[in-house]
């Protein structure tokens, strides 16, 4: 099956640790994003990669890194310094050659107490 | 930046009978949208697409209306069933620019 994986579906941190939300995506995508989606709220950009070993803040970067070492892996760390890291995360990519369809990934959901 | 709103946070309908969502958009340059379904818990889901040179798509069930004059667009879902039921978004973008999203309409079909 082609597509993107989320992994882990649920995640619970304290607050003060890191923590790795993993996307992986077989559709040879070039382009890979991450949302972050709060209840009754639309999709903010956080950090976006149009190629490997390159990528962008978003309009949400702070708090959040990210790295693309492979095409098909697009990990975000949530990092300590997010003030309200609660969330559903989504990782999204997309062809490069005209198209913007941008096709995602199952969500993370991260609850840090 | 781009502001992309939706005119109602909630619909509710008849299972059967048609659902318009409608979606306002602000930068006149926006040349590319697209409708997605999210269904509670899981990734957005892509519906249909419309580029700037057209005024209508049909899909399967589906139509979306864009009218540049007023940076209005509308998704149109035929016979809604109790699947559809589900939040709605309309995106915006440019060339070479990302998507920007709206906040979602949520539909409600009652059986």
């Amino acid at each position: 099956d082609g597509g993107i994986t989320q992994s882990p579906k649920y995640l619970f941190r304290k607050e003060g640790q890191n923590v790795t939300l993993s996307c992986e995506q077989n559709l040879n995508h070039d382009a890979m994003y991450w949302y972050r989606q709060d209840p009754g709220q639309g999709l903010r950009l956080i950090y976006y990669s149009q190629i490997v070993n390159d990528f962008q803040k978003g309009d949400i970067a702070e708090g959040y890194s990210v790295s693309r070492e492979k095409k098909e892996s697009f990990p975000l760390t949530v990092t300590s310094a997010q003030k309200n890291p609660t969330a559903f995360y989504l990782c999204a990519s997309t062809p490069t050659g005209g198209t913007y369809e941008q096709y995602f990934g199952p969500g993370t959901r991260l609850t840090v107490t | 930046g781009e502001s992309v709103g939706l005119h109602l946070p909630t619909l509710s309908v008849q299972e059967g009978d048609n659902s318009i969502i409608n979606c306002a958009y602000s930068n006149s340059a926006s040349d590319y949208f697209i409708w997605y379904k999210q269904e509670s818990g899981k990734g957005p889901q892509f519906i249909i697409d419309i580029r700037s040179n057209m005024d209508k798509r049909q899909g399967q069930r589906v139509t979306v209306l864009l009218n540049k004059t007023v940076k209005h667009l509308s998704l149109q879902i035929a016979a809604t069933q109790p699947g559809d039921s589900a939040v709605y978004f309309c995106a915006e973008t440019t060339w070479a620019n990302n998507l920007f999203f709206g906040t979602g309409t949520r539909l409600t079909v009652i059986p």
